[in-house]
């Protein structure tokens, strides 16, 4: 149990373009959903967090415009890129906590996304 | 703010033996949860073990058990028997307990297990 999935796993499109990265909760219900970020050889960069039916709270430094999220379901969160440039180019990561649980979380195995 | 601080970037060790990787934390809160994840190469994140801060017992996951000193605040992690397939990133990672908490991750340990 406790499997999240994400899609795709790896992705290139060119500068400009917008890009989507679905994040599902596959046996669980998931009201808080998590984006991270991370660069080659560094830790996770926590982005912004999404709860079910709300606006997404960004972390300091993150563009909410360069960076849509969306939480439309309690097993569903998607992060669009948007108008995505080569400095975008980055391996995200999605986390989701299942409802009423303190202090689990569980990852999705990652997005690699390069922007020529 | 909480920090978690992983002083050893890297290590080695051979497989068998055993590895202990260090994590010290800062907080001033008294509830909170303790983390070790493994990061292999296809870069899924894995929970190893979780501690949470109000048990004194510290958890044991196989070969994997952790040393937590709440005074000190400290959390190393002991891998015994070390495999092959324990070569990764280990991340140690803070959260405080309730549900608008966020994970803190450290900055990992490197860590490769030879033969």
């Amino acid at each position: 149990g406790a499997v999240v999935s994400q899609h795709p796993s790896w992705v290139i499109c060119k500068s400009g373009t917008s890009v989507k990265i679905e994040c599902r909760s596959l046996d669980f219900q998931a009201t808080t959903m998590f984006w991270y970020r991370q660069f080659p050889k560094q830790s996770l960069m926590l982005m912004a967090t999404s709860n079910e039916g709300s606006k997404a709270t960004y972390e300091q430094g993150v563009e909410k415009d360069k960076f849509l999220i969306n939480h439309a379901s309690l097993t569903l969160s998607t992060l669009t890129v948007t108008s995505a440039h080569p400095e975008d180019s980055s391996f995200y990561i999605c986390s989701a906590r299942p409802s009423g649980r303190i202090g689990e979380q569980f990852f999705g195995p990652g997005t690699r996304l390069t922007v020529l | 703010a909480q920090t978690v601080t992983q002083s050893q970037p890297e290590m080695s060790v051979q497989e068998a033996e055993t590895v202990t990787l260090s994590c010290t934390y800062d907080t001033s809160e008294n509830n909170y949860y303790l983390f070790w994840y493994k990061q292999p190469p296809s870069r899924q994140m894995i929970l190893v073990i979780r501690q949470e801060a109000y048990k004194q017992q510290n958890a044991t996951e196989n070969r994997f058990s952790v040393n937590f000193q709440k005074a000190a605040k400290s959390f190393s992690l002991k891998i015994s028997d070390s495999q092959l397939g324990d070569t990764a990133m280990y991340f140690c990672a803070f959260i405080l307990s309730g549900t608008a908490s966020k994970l803190t991750f450290g900055t990992g340990t490197r860590l490769q297990v030879t033969l």
